[in-house]
């Protein structure tokens, strides 16, 4: 089955720096990508996703790159605020032998951003 | 519009007891799944539903049972809760089987097993 590396498990900066996630996987028939955020106590909110086709989106102070040849992908949030501080999760999308996504996510392990101000 | 909504928020077991977790989103979804959450390891899927009169399993289905019982409500079962099953349990639905699956997420559901 798919598996899904994050990478770090902790990451710590300062207000107005810029932070970056990158996240491995294993299937290269995986076609969707999307992230997470998940601030203390509450449910996790897609921020930012990208398909197979694209190498890179961007939307405000976040982005995402995509390298399918290595087969990983990374978050990037620029300009980071106290209010990004939150755990952020990667996600890896099956396609199945049809060809269709059951939408299936496989999610890495998680890291935790801390933005100090 | 309430979106994904789970009960209860929080419920204490002993070993060997059963209980059900409920789960309905009224967002028209065609696809639900229970994911569980603990710490280090990211949200490990259980169980889906790509459809209404469909289940499958995830990447850790043992020890757990669902039923998606019309379009809206998909119920996850615990028939002999164990300390390992202590968890934060999170249901989800998604608009399509099919491309980008955007998951909505309900607020969770915190099982402690003693």
């Amino acid at each position: 089955g798919e598996n899904v590396e994050q990478h770090p498990s902790t990451l710590s900066v300062q207000e107005g720096d810029s932070a970056v996630i990158k996240c491995t996987y294993s299937d290269s028939a995986s076609n969707y990508f999307p992230w997470y955020k998940q601030e203390l106590g509450k449910r996790p909110q897609l921020i930012i996703d990208i398909r197979s086709n694209v190498g890179e989106k961007k939307d405000q102070r976040i982005a995402v790159t995509l390298n399918k040849t290595a087969k990983h992908f990374s978050l990037h949030i620029t300009e980071t605020q106290p209010e990004d501080s939150a755990v952020y999760f990667c996600a890896a999308s099956i396609r199945d032998a049809g060809g269709t996504s059951y939408g299936k996510l496989t999610f890495g392990q998680g890291t935790i951003l801390t933005v100090h101000p | 519009n309430a979106g994904v909504t789970q009960t209860p928020k929080f419920q204490v077991l002993k070993t060997g007891q059963s209980m059900t977790l409920q789960c309905a989103q009224d967002m028209n979804h065609n696809s639900m799944y229970w994911y569980r959450q603990d710490p280090g390891m990211g949200l490990r899927l259980i169980y889906y539903s790509a459809s209404e009169g469909t289940t499958d399993k995830g990447e850790v289905p043992n020890g757990y049972n669902v039923s998606r019982l019309n379009k809206r409500e998909f119920s996850l079962r615990l028939e002999s809760a164990a300390p390992s099953q202590t968890s934060v349990y999170f249901c989800a639905s998604s608009p399509r089987i099919s491309g980008a699956n955007v998951l909505t997420f309900g607020a969770g559901s915190r099982l402690t097993v003693l």
